[in-house]
């Protein structure tokens, strides 16, 4: 079965620290891979995605995600967190065709310490 | 209005009105969906359009009722609800590719429904 697994449902971080969010999938075929965040009351908002190529995926806000096959991982990563950082983060995978939809992690919420 | 936009932000209702919820998206995408999304629980597809035609309906209940009638205006009719239907409600939009597939979905802000 299709599925997004983010193992860790909350992280704390220290403002300036180093952050790596979890995402690992189970899928069929080569699959399509996005990070989204969210901000308490809002709607997502597109990180990152990975559809070919260099695995390695820069995106917005300062992040990148790492695509690894063997280890079907596409974990995030940001190299010094900032307080407005703080939000729930989501993977999702797809195949996109025709206007299916994703399929997403439950989140995981990072939480900024000063 | 720029991305996707959806109306009302927060609406509250009883069990026994009947209420919409309008989403327009202003990215001339040709795919929508809506989304539930409750506490605790992953984003649930609810419905998928495709070229105004539903391609996906993920046994939802009939107390709601999608409507599609533009490319660019996507609606949810709710009637009869219950209290386990107060959620965050997403909706989204999406582009096929030139060379085959979709871009990724781009998501309104939500409406925050209560049911009481």
């Amino acid at each position: 079965a299709q599925s997004v697994t983010q193992p860790d449902i909350h992280i704390t971080v220290s403002e300036g620290a180093s952050l790596e969010l979890r995402c690992n999938y189970s899928y069929g075929a080569t699959p399509y891979l996005f990070w989204y965040v969210q901000s308490p009351g809002q709607g997502l908002q597109l990180l990152l995605k990975y559809f070919s190529g260099d695995t390695l995926v820069q995106g917005i806000k300062g992040f990148e995600a790492e695509f690894k096959r063997s280890q079907s991982s596409f974990n995030l990563r940001k190299p010094s967190v900032h307080w407005s950082d703080a939000a729930e983060y989501f993977c999702a995978v797809g195949p996109y065709q025709a206007g299916t939809a994703l399929i997403f992690g439950k989140g995981t919420t990072l939480s900024v310490s000063s | 209005e720029t991305g996707v936009t959806q109306t009302p932000r927060h609406l509250v209702m009883g069990m026994t009105n009947k209420k919409s919820l309008k989403c327009e998206q202003h990215l001339g995408h040709n795919a929508m969906y809506w989304y539930k999304q409750s506490a605790k629980k992953p984003l649930e597809l609810m419905f998928v359009y495709n070229f105004k035609e539903q391609t996906e309906n993920n046994s939802v209940p009939s107390r709601f009722s999608p409507e599609c009638p533009n490319s660019s205006h996507l609606f949810l009719h709710l009637h009869t609800l219950q209290p386990e239907d107060s959620a965050l409600y997403l909706c989204a939009s999406s582009q096929a590719r030139s060379g085959g597939g979709w871009d990724e979905q781009f998501f309104g802000p939500g409406t925050r429904l209560t049911v009481l």
